[in-house]
């Protein structure tokens, strides 16, 4: 079956850029999500990828997508305390009707 | 503030006792989804129903029982829960139906604690 897997924190300071990454090993067409989970809240789409990408910018953040390597990751720039986060790497194949979740990234913003 | 909308916010509930989470969207959304997460773990699917008819259960137990009654609702029955169904509820919805790839969006969840 897919599997999803993440590095579990990663801490650094205001104003540098913040990389997170994912492997998946899922080898069908896939979409390939990233989910924010603040302290209380559910899970707030932020970005989403097709396999057949190689990179999607969007504002601040750009996810990047190795597919000889099944590899991505998702690059926060200028990163700010409100970011401090769970970041969720998701992936869902064509066809399967549901997402496998990695198990996120806790994302620590320091002033 | 979400476009899934999810009540109540928090509930704690007896073992013995019936209660119901309910979920709502109006983004026209043809696919609805009930997720377990339990902290700082990531969700894990329970159903999901497409079209309003069940197409996906997770092997959950029949103490959790799931109703779409139209394409905006889905509830959650719950009776006779354990210790460890103590978790956040997560209701999620997605554009399309059937075995459909696209973005989910979640609620903010139900909180529950069972006593």
């Amino acid at each position: 079956g897919e599997d999803v897997e993440q590095s579990l924190f990663l801490s650094v300071r205001e104003g540098d850029s913040s990389v997170i990454n994912c492997t998946y090993t899922d080898s069908s067409s896939t979409y390939l999500y990233w989910y924010k989970q603040e302290p209380g809240a559910g899970l707030q789409l932020l970005t989403y990828i097709f396999s057949n990408m190689d990179m999607k910018q969007d504002q601040r953040l750009t996810v990047l997508l190795n597919k000889k390597d099944k590899h991505l990751s998702l690059r926060i720039a200028d990163t700010q305390t409100g970011d401090s986060a769970i970041y969720f790497c998701a992936e869902t194949p064509t066809n399967a009707g549901k997402s496998t979740f990695g198990d996120g990234t806790t994302l620590t913003v320091k002033p | 503030d979400t476009e899934v909308t999810q009540t109540p916010k928090h509930l704690v509930m007896g073992m013995t006792n019936k209660k119901s989470l309910k979920c709502e969207q109006h983004m026209g959304h043809r696919a609805m989804y009930w997720y377990k997460q339990k902290a700082k773990k990531p969700p894990e699917l329970m159903f999901v129903y497409s079209y309003e008819k069940l197409s996906i259960n997770e092997s959950v137990p029949s103490r959790f029982s799931p109703e779409c009654p139209n394409s905006s609702l889905l509830n959650l029955h719950l009776h006779a829960l354990q210790p460890e169904d103590s978790a956040l509820y997560l209701c999620a919805s997605s554009q399309g139906g059937g075995k459909n790839n696209q973005p989910q969006h979640f609620g903010d969840g139900t909180r529950l604690s069972i006593l």
